[in-house]
């Protein structure tokens, strides 16, 4: 079964560093075939696209937030890493982490989410 | 980068077709997948390829894209359709959501 789990702190101070760890299961992130993203949504908001990394370690960022962004993966771990620098309360949002599957262009497997609040 | 646009919201009767679209410069050249989110909920693809059903998805969901349109078509809508749809295409290595389309069934 492909499960994909977010973790991290429930809440950051503005201006401190975000870091949210996307823990996968029932797929190598070397694979080929499949990529991870992250995705965000604030709260009554729409889905928003963050950054993806491919299986060759490439990765890409939102133009607005690429300046703030990293993201790496550990094979060995099953983990999928991001860091977002200098939070702010328009941060606070749902935080998901999601696995493009390259036969299909989509994001079949979604994490649960997991809810970051920044504090002012 | 590319942007998508869809309506905030749509009504339909239960029962009934319902059509989402969502447009863009020539998004008929692009792959276009669409999710499903229900409230509370993380989204689920209901649409790949345009007009490909993953496992699991009902046949009453279909869809198209051509020009710079693509549209996710429910039909016999039924009750439990009601939620929040987004559209999503690949720019490059990049990617792009819609503003998503809440559905409701009344």
């Amino acid at each position: 079964q492909v499960t994909l789990k977010e973790s991290g702190p429930v809440v950051v101070n503005s201006r401190e560093t975000l870091t949210l760890t996307c823990s996968v299961s029932g797929f190598s992130l070397s694979d080929g075939r499949m990529g991870v993203s992250w995705i965000r949504q604030a709260p009554g908001k729409a889905l928003e696209w963050l950054a993806h990394i491919f299986s060759n370690d490439e990765t890409s960022f939102r133009t607005s937030l690429q300046n703030r962004l990293t993201l790496s993966k550990d094979t060995s771990k099953s983990q999928v890493v991001l860091t977002m620098t200098n939070m702010s309360p328009v941060d606070t949002a749902t935080y998901y982490c999601a696995r493009r599957l390259l036969d299909t262009d989509s994001f079949d497997i979604w994490g649960q989410g997991t809810t970051v609040n920044v504090s002012s | 980068s590319s942007e998508l646009t869809q309506a905030p919201s749509v009504s339909v009767s239960p029962g009934q077709t319902a059509s989402i679209t969502c447009s863009g410069d020539n998004l008929g050249i692009k792959y276009i997948s669409w999710y499903y989110q229900k409230s509370g909920q993380s989204p689920v693809v209901v649409i790949y390829h345009d007009k490909k059903r993953p496992s699991g998805i009902p046949d009453r969901f279909s869809g198209s894209n051509s020009g710079n349109t693509a549209t996710l078509t429910i039909s016999g809508t039924q009750a439990l359709d009601e939620g929040d749809y987004y559209c999503q295409a690949w720019d490059s290595s990049t990617v792009v959501f819609g503003g998503g389309t809440k559905l409701t069934v009344l």
